[in-house]
């Protein structure tokens, strides 16, 4: 199996434009997270997904971030207008939902500008 | 004050030494997770224990939920062993994705 698989791996933006980060979850695995992770606040869980619907979005910092889940094996995080704060690690991880272990992909590093 | 505390955050060992890295957290608990996060960035899910002991191959892990508190071994350390390791709680009544973080520790191992 390929793993998680998050693309892109780097992206560079200039604050308003918009970006798209986007992840494939492990076949056969049913639940999604979308992580961020900085250097003053660690790692934060923004919101998953259990069968393609979000179950707990509470971590998302304001409307400007979006997720969807459109199908089992693929999901985006949109932030629009990005601006610099959001300047981070994005981490996408899944598990399949009789398990705990939550499996990570390599992650997509954001700088806004 | 934050809801997971490892300590320390940096160590730095000589090859072959044994490593303890803590965590404590504050609130109540359905499960805790240990992660290893490399160099490059990658995350590793290390361990997920409730009660008790799990060991797996150098790498023990220990968890009192009385008094809240866990800790992860490393027997035998070696320098591909350097990383950061993250403690996350899954907070208890909270939803499946409701995992607490830790700051984490990072291990520097010196051949």
């Amino acid at each position: 199996d390929a793993g998680v698989i998050q693309s892109p791996r780097h992206e560079v933006t200039e604050m308003g434009q918009e970006v798209t980060l986007r992840c494939k979850p492990i076949s056969g695995h049913n639940s999604l997270f979308w992580y961020r992770q900085t250097m003053m606040r660690g790692l934060e869980l923004l919101i998953y997904f259990n069968n393609n619907v979000p179950i707990d979005d509470s971590g998302m910092p304001e409307d400007r971030f979006s997720a969807k889940m459109p199908n089992a094996s693929f999901s985006t995080l949109k932030i629009q207008p990005s601006e610099p704060r959001d300047s981070a690690v994005y981490f996408c991880a899944s598990r399949h939902l009789n398990t705990d272990t939550q499996y990570f992909g390599p992650g997509t590093r954001l700088t806004v500008l | 004050k934050n809801e997971v505390e490892q300590s320390p955050q940096n160590l730095t060992a000589q090859e072959g030494e044994f490593i303890t890295i803590n965590c404590s957290y504050s609130v109540g608990i359905s499960a805790l997770h240990w992660l290893q996060q490399h160099p490059g960035g990658g995350i590793v899910s290390l361990f997920m224990l409730s009660s008790g002991k799990k060991k797996h191959g150098r790498l023990i892990a220990t968890i009192n939920i009385q008094e809240k508190h866990s800790s992860l071994h490393i027997t035998a350390s070696h320098p591909r062993d350097s990383a950061v390791y993250i403690c996350a709680v899954l907070n208890y009544g909270g939803s499946q994705g409701n995992l607490i973080f830790g700051k984490g520790t990072k291990l520097s191992v010196k051949p």
